[in-house]
C-alpha cells in the first residue's frame, strides 16, 4: 500500500495567491516525521519544512505552513503569497522512528506552476 | 561548510558499461541512501546504509551495486544488467533515530546511456 499519497499531479496558482498542496500518509507507528521538499528544475532537493506526530501545533517557516490532521493523517502543505520562483516539484515525505536506517518514504510529488 | 558532494553532476555511457556515481558527505551522517528519480516521477530507494561495511536493498535494486568503505562515501555503480539507467539519481543522508531531522541531499548526476 502506498505510504504517501499525493493526488495532485500539477497545480497551478496565480502569484500573490495562496496554494494548498494535498500529502495524506499511512503508517502504524506512533512515532514519525512528516517532511516537505521542494525541487527546482535543476533537481536538487530543499528541505521545506517539518512536522512531527506529536507536535501540537502546526508547523510554519515563513511563507509555508503545514496543515496537519492527525486523525486524518494529511499533511497539507499551504504556500502563501505565491511567487514566481515557488514554481517547481513538490514532495512529501515520511520518516517512521521503526524505519531501518532513518529512511524516508516520498509521494509522487506535484508540480506547482505560479503564473504572472 | 558541511553537505553532500556528487560527481559528476553529468554522465554518458556507453550500452554494456559500468559507471560508478559518487557521493560524499562530511555531515557526519550515519545514513545514506540512494534515490533514482525519472522524468516527472518521484524518488525510489535503491540502497540505503547505516553504518559502515553495511549496506541492504531498496526498492529497485536490481542492475546497481554499493559499497560503504568509509563513513563519508557511499558510491553506486550501475552495472550492465541495469536495463534502463537512464535516469536522475540522487544521493541523500541523515541521523539515524532522530525521526524529526531531515534528509540532506547531492545535486544529482544526470546519467544518460548513448
Amino acid at each position: 500500500a502506498q505510504k504517501i499519497t499525493q493526488t495532485q499531479p500539477g497545480m497551478f496558482v496565480q502569484e500573490k495567491e495562496a496554494v494548498t498542496l494535498d500529502c495524506t500518509y499511512d503508517t502504524s507507528d506512533p512515532s514519525y516525521g512528516l517532511f516537505w521538499y521542494k525541487q527546482p528544475s535543476s533537481g536538487e532537493m530543499i528541505f521545506l519544512i517539518y512536522q512531527g506526530s506529536y507536535d501540537q501545533q502546526n508547523a510554519t517557516e515563513g511563507r509555508y505552513s503545514l496543515n496537519f490532521q492527525k486523525a486524518r493523517k494529511s499533511a497539507n502543505l499551504v504556500i502563501s503569497a505565491s511567487q514566481l520562483g515557488d514554481s517547481a516539484m513538490y514532495f512529501c515525505a515520511m520518516r517512521e522512528m521503526s524505519a531501518n536506517a532513518g529512511k524516508s518514504t516520498f509521494g509522487d510529488g506535484t508540480t506547482l506552476t505560479v503564473k504572472p | 561548510d558541511g553537505g553532500i558532494t556528487q560527481s559528476p553532476k553529468y554522465l554518458f555511457r556507453k550500452e554494456g558499461q559500468n559507471v560508478t556515481l559518487s557521493c560524499e558527505q562530511n555531515l557526519n551522517h550515519d545514513a545514506m541512501y540512494w534515490y533514482r528519480q525519472d522524468p516527472g516521477q518521484g524518488l525510489r530507494l535503491i540502497y540505503y546504509s547505516q553504518i559502515v561495511n553495511d549496506f541492504q536493498k531498496g526498492d529497485i535494486a536490481e542492475g546497481y551495486s554499493v559499497s560503504r568503505e568509509k563513513k563519508e562515501s557511499f558510491p553506486l555503480t550501475v552495472t550492465s544488467a541495469q536495463k534502463n539507467p537512464t535516469a536522475f539519481y540522487l544521493c541523500a543522508s541523515s541521523i539515524v533515530g532522530v525521526p524529526n531531522t531531515e534528509a540532506f541531499f547531492g545535486q544529482g548526476t544526470r546519467l544518460t546511456v548513448v
